[in-house]
C-alpha cells in the first residue's frame, strides 16, 4: 500500500538558519505531493504540492521537489523564522481516484528560537 | 475568500452523550471529507462524501455518522462519545475530476473542532 515517511523530530534550530524536512514515499502511479503545516491548536493548512515528476513546489520561502528516482519530496527553507515554528506533514495522493484519503506521514515538529 | 468553515472550534461533551460538529465551505467543492487526529498523530480518515455519496473507511466504528444535506454543509455525528474519541477533528474539501479520470484536487482543510470528552 502506499505510504509516506519522515524525518523524526522535534527539530530545533536558530533564526536564520537552514531547515531540512527529509520525506519519502512508497506508491503505486503516479501520486501527487504536498506538504501541509499545523499551528498549535489550528487545522492544516496546504503549504505546498506537486503533481508529477521534478515539479518544484515553493510558498512563503518553502521549496520541495518532486524526485521520482528517488521517491523523495523533501522540505527545505533557506533561513527560517520563529513564526515557521509548526508541525509539518508530508502527505500524498493517488491522482486520478475520487475521494482518496491523503496519507500522511506521522509529522515533524519544527521548533525555531530567536 | 473562499474557505471551510467548522463549529464549534471547541466542544466539551459527557460520556455517551451524543454529539454534533459541523462543517460548512465556500468553495463548492464536491468531495468533503471528515478526519480524527489524536495528539501528535497524523489525521485519519473516517469517511467522505463524493456529491450525495457516502463512503465509509473500513475501519471507522459504527459510532461516527455523518451527514450533508447539501453541497455546502456537513456533519459529523458521535452517536456514543467515549474518552477514546477525544481529538480534533478536521473536515477537508476538494474537487475531484470524477471516475472518468484526471488529477486529484489538493484537499483544504478547515480549522478543526477539538472534542474534549468528560
Amino acid at each position: 500500500g502506499n505510504s509516506v515517511t519522515q524525518m523524526e523530530g522535534p527539530v530545533t534550530l536558530s533564526e536564520e538558519a537552514f531547515l531540512t524536512i527529509n520525506c519519502t514515499y512508497t506508491a503505486t502511479g503516479y501520486p501527487s505531493l504536498f506538504w501541509y503545516v499545523q499551528y498549535p491548536g489550528e487545522g492544516l493548512q496546504l503549504l505546498l504540492k506537486a503533481t508529477k515528476a521534478d515539479d518544484k513546489g515553493s510558498n512563503k520561502g518553502f521549496e520541495a521537489t518532486y524526485r521520482k528516482e528517488t521517491t523523495s519530496f523533501h522540505l527545505e527553507k533557506g533561513s527560517v523564522q520563529v513564526s515557521d515554528s509548526a508541525v509539518y506533514f508530508c502527505a500524498l495522493s493517488d491522482q486520478g481516484q475520487a475521494g482518496t484519503a491523503l496519507i500522511f506521514g506521522k509529522g515533524t515538529t519544527l521548533s525555531v528560537s530567536s | 475568500d473562499a474557505m471551510v468553515i467548522q463549529n464549534p472550534r471547541y466542544q466539551v461533551t459527557q460520556f455517551g452523550k451524543p454529539v454534533t460538529l459541523s462543517c460548512s465551505q465556500t468553495l463548492n467543492h464536491n468531495v468533503m471529507y471528515w478526519y480524527q487526529q489524536k495528539s501528535s498523530q497524523a489525521p485519519k480518515l473516517l469517511f467522505h462524501y463524493y456529491d450525495k455519496d457516502f463512503n465509509n473507511e473500513a475501519d471507522t466504528p459504527d459510532n461516527f455518522q455523518s451527514r450533508r444535506p447539501n453541497t455546502s454543509f456537513c456533519f459529523l455525528d458521535i452517536r456514543s462519545p467515549g474518552l477514546g474519541d477525544a481529538a480534533m477533528y478536521l473536515c477537508a474539501t476538494s474537487r475531484d475530476a470524477g471516475l472518468a479520470g484526471g488529477p486529484t484536487y489538493t484537499q483544504y482543510f478547515g480549522p478543526g473542532t477539538r472534542l474534549t470528552v468528560l
